[in-house]
């Protein structure tokens, strides 16, 4: 079975900040994905930064960073200089052929 | 239209009714899905199609639960005697990863329907 639990249903961060988000999941997959997916209250998935195991380099998007540690089975999702417009749901997720999400972590940013 | 595109956005039914939700994914994508999500939850899969043809249904929750796509593009998801538990924000999504040559491409996902059953 294919799991993905995050274990902080919220945290905050102040503007400007720097804040980690953690994932860790579980596969008996060798070929699999990992996605974090940003959720405004508009409900619209956004794609928020991809990695693909079999890479050892860690996936970074502008002020979107992983540390993907795949021994551990652990994503972690790092956002530098947070800004008012990051505070949404995250999720990760796992992909082979279908994403398996996590339960979410909504994150506030405080001005 | 450039994305993928969910109808209704809202949907208000009554215990016991049956329902439709509609998905018209992204042009040219073969992979479709569906999920559900609970208020204050993630995503759970429903259901996989690969082209016509449903690759994995394991997330369909009981026989209530049906959803096609007979030409490959356009899909449905029907449910069946609505019950109140089956309110939810149901996500369709599309890619263009296949099971085996193409994996891990991003999948664009509609903003959802709405079902509240009351």
């Amino acid at each position: 079975a294919q799991t993905v639990t995050q274990s902080q249903p919220e945290m905050s961060v102040q503007e400007a900040e720097t804040v980690t988000l953690s994932c860790t999941y579980d596969t008996s997959e060798s070929d699999y994905y990992l996605f974090w997916y940003k959720q405004p209250p508009s409900r619209q998935m956004i794609l928020v930064i991809r990695q693909e195991a079999y890479k050892q380099q860690n996936a970074t998007e502008n002020r979107f960073s992983v540390n993907f540690q795949k021994a551990a089975k652990s994503f972690s999702l790092k956002i530098s200089d947070s800004q008012l417009g990051d505070a949404a749901m995250y999720f990760c997720a796992l992909m082979t052929y279908k994403y398996i999400f996590g339960t979410g972590t909504r994150l506030k940013v405080l001005a | 239209g450039a994305g993928v595109s969910q109808t209704p956005s809202n949907k208000v039914t009554e215990k016991g009714k049956y329902v439709e939700l509609r998905c018209d994914p992204i042009s040219g994508h073969t992979a479709l899905y569906w999920y559900r999500q609970s208020l204050g939850q993630g995503p759970e899969f429903l259901i996989y199609f690969q082209g016509t043809g449903a690759a994995d249904d394991s997330g369909l929750p009981n026989d209530r639960f049906f959803a096609v796509r007979p030409e490959g593009s356009v899909s449905t998801l029907k449910i069946q005697r609505t019950e109140r538990g089956d309110s939810a924000v149901y996500l369709c999504a599309s890619s263009q990863t296949n099971l085996k040559a193409v994996r891990g491409t991003e999948a664009f996902f509609g903003q959802g329907t709405r079902l509240t059953v009351v």
